[in-house]
């Protein structure tokens, strides 16, 4: 079975500086795509960024960035010029290509101060 | 697209008292995925439909819960006889195709 891990329960970052956090994950396939979604608080998950497992480039999204290491089997986010709207539960999660459920790790949460 | 909608927001029961949510999926999306997520936790899958047929079970869904997609559009989740156990936000998500999915902003369930 596969099993996503956030390692880090909270991180804080200062407004405008750049922040990583961490997920590894373990899962026997080959192919996946993995994931990295916010959740605000009382709203709804929201997707940031997404990667897919047979494509060695790391995906890029504005201020989010991923380190993708298919080797040692992470996936970090970082987050460049952190804004207050950043502030969120950020959560990894995996799908194999042939699966249709996602697998999520335990969460993040991330603060960014003024 | 007007989103995942998801129904009621905020459901308060008893114990042993039978409840039902709905989630009505992005127009078009044939692909409709339920979720469950205990505080502080990632959400745990739960099931999953294409059009109206239900092609995968997790076993966190105990013979309690229930879910239908009649028409394959909108759907139901219903958890019968509820215990303490079953307090969680129960999350609704839809897509297209295998790839992104979309969420909704969930119903949160108290049981007393």
């Amino acid at each position: 079975a596969q099993t996503v891990t956030q390692s880090q329960p909270e991180m804080s970052v200062q407004e405008a500086e750049t922040v990583t956090l961490s997920c590894t994950y373990d899962t026997s396939e080959s192919d996946y795509y993995l994931f990295w979604y916010k959740q605000p608080p009382s709203r709804q998950m929201i997707l940031v960024i997404r990667q897919e497992a047979y494509k060695q480039q790391n995906a890029t999204e504005n201020r989010f960035s991923v380190n993708f290491q298919k080797a040692a089997k992470s996936f970090s986010l970082k987050i460049s010029d952190s804004q207050l709207g950043d502030a969120a539960m950020y959560f990894c999660a995996y799908r194999a290509n042939a699966g249709n459920m996602l697998t999520f790790g335990g969460g993040t949460r991330l603060m960014v101060k003024p | 697209d007007t989103g995942v909608s998801q129904n009621p927001r905020h459901k308060i029961t008893k114990r042993g008292q039978n409840v039902t949510f709905r989630c009505d999926p992005i127009s078009e999306h044939n692909r409709l995925y339920w979720y469950r997520q205990t505080l502080g936790q990632g959400p745990e899958f739960l099931t999953y439909f294409q059009n109206e047929a239900q092609l995968e079970k997790s076993r966190l869904l105990s013979d309690r819960f229930s879910a239908e997609r009649p028409k394959g559009s909108f759907s139901t989740l219903e958890i019968q006889r509820t215990e303490q156990g079953d307090s969680a936000m129960y999350l609704c998500a839809s897509s297209l195709t295998a790839d992104i999915q979309y969420f909704g902003a969930g119903t949160r369930l108290s049981v007393l």
